[in-house]
């Protein structure tokens, strides 16, 4: 059981909005910024869409953003799309990197 | 371009060793800090460990400490996972990865090769 937790699964129209959130202790989402997210889509390698709990590397479209509330990070996806179906995990860092247990989003 | 290449998985029996390596090209490879991390089949993500640019600060997930050594040779664009008393629980697909920033190490990783599966099975 990861000291993240994450919803199994999440859904959403083309064009809606989702969020998935990322529930942690304080020590590890509450006073940290080091939470990220990583996207996985199917048969592919994890990529990088956020970092420092807000920032998104280059090229990654601004539809995906991250912020914070007290222990609880969330990823949002804004103009959902059919290619964004994918495997989304939150992670954090104290005395070495923790994922959350993932969460899979399905277009509809 | 930045390219991560891991090899050196395959079909081991319990107890037994595996090497990994990672070949990296693209960019300053002794200016970042570099990572493993694995994948079970149809599981989650998991961190293994994590080295700095100049190997001086090296971590360990606990569940492969003292059984895992992570090295990398700035020479050779490489970097590797000696990976000795191999369990069943540690077959998974190996990700090398690379650090986002190259000041020191954030652990966030930017971007992943595309793995090399290690099978521990009798």
């Amino acid at each position: 059981q990861s000291a993240l937790t994450q919803p199994a699964s999440v859904s959403g129209s083309p064009g809606q909005s989702i969020t998935i959130s990322c529930t942690g202790t304080n020590t590890y989402v509450g006073s940290s910024n080091l939470v990220s997210w990583y996207q996985q889509r199917p048969g592919k390698r994890p990529s990088l869409l956020i970092y420092e709990v807000t920032k998104r590397p280059s090229g990654v479209p601004i539809r995906f953003s991250g912020s914070k509330s007290g222990n609880t990070a969330s990823l949002t996806i804004s103009g959902l799309q059919a290619e964004d179906e994918a495997n989304y995990y939150c992670s954090s860092y104290l005395h070495g990197v923790i994922f959350g247990g993932g969460t899979k989003l399905t277009v509809l | 371009e930045v390219q991560l290449v891991e090899s050196g998985g395959g079909l081991v029996q319990p107890g037994r060793s595996l090497r990994l390596s990672c070949t990296a090209s693209g960019f300053t490879f002794d200016d970042y800090a570099m990572h493993w991390v694995r994948q079970a089949p149809g599981k989650g993500l998991e961190w293994v460990s994590s080295i700095s640019w100049n190997s001086d600060s090296i971590d360990y997930a606990d569940s492969v400490k003292g059984r895992f050594t992570i090295s990398r040779d700035n020479t050779k664009n490489s970097l590797h996972l000696q990976m000795n008393s191999l369990r069943s629980e540690d077959t998974a697909l190996y990700y090398c990865a690379k650090d986002l920033l190259g000041s020191g190490n954030t652990n966030w990783f930017d971007p992943w090769g595309q793995g090399t599966l290690v099978t521990v099975s009798s």
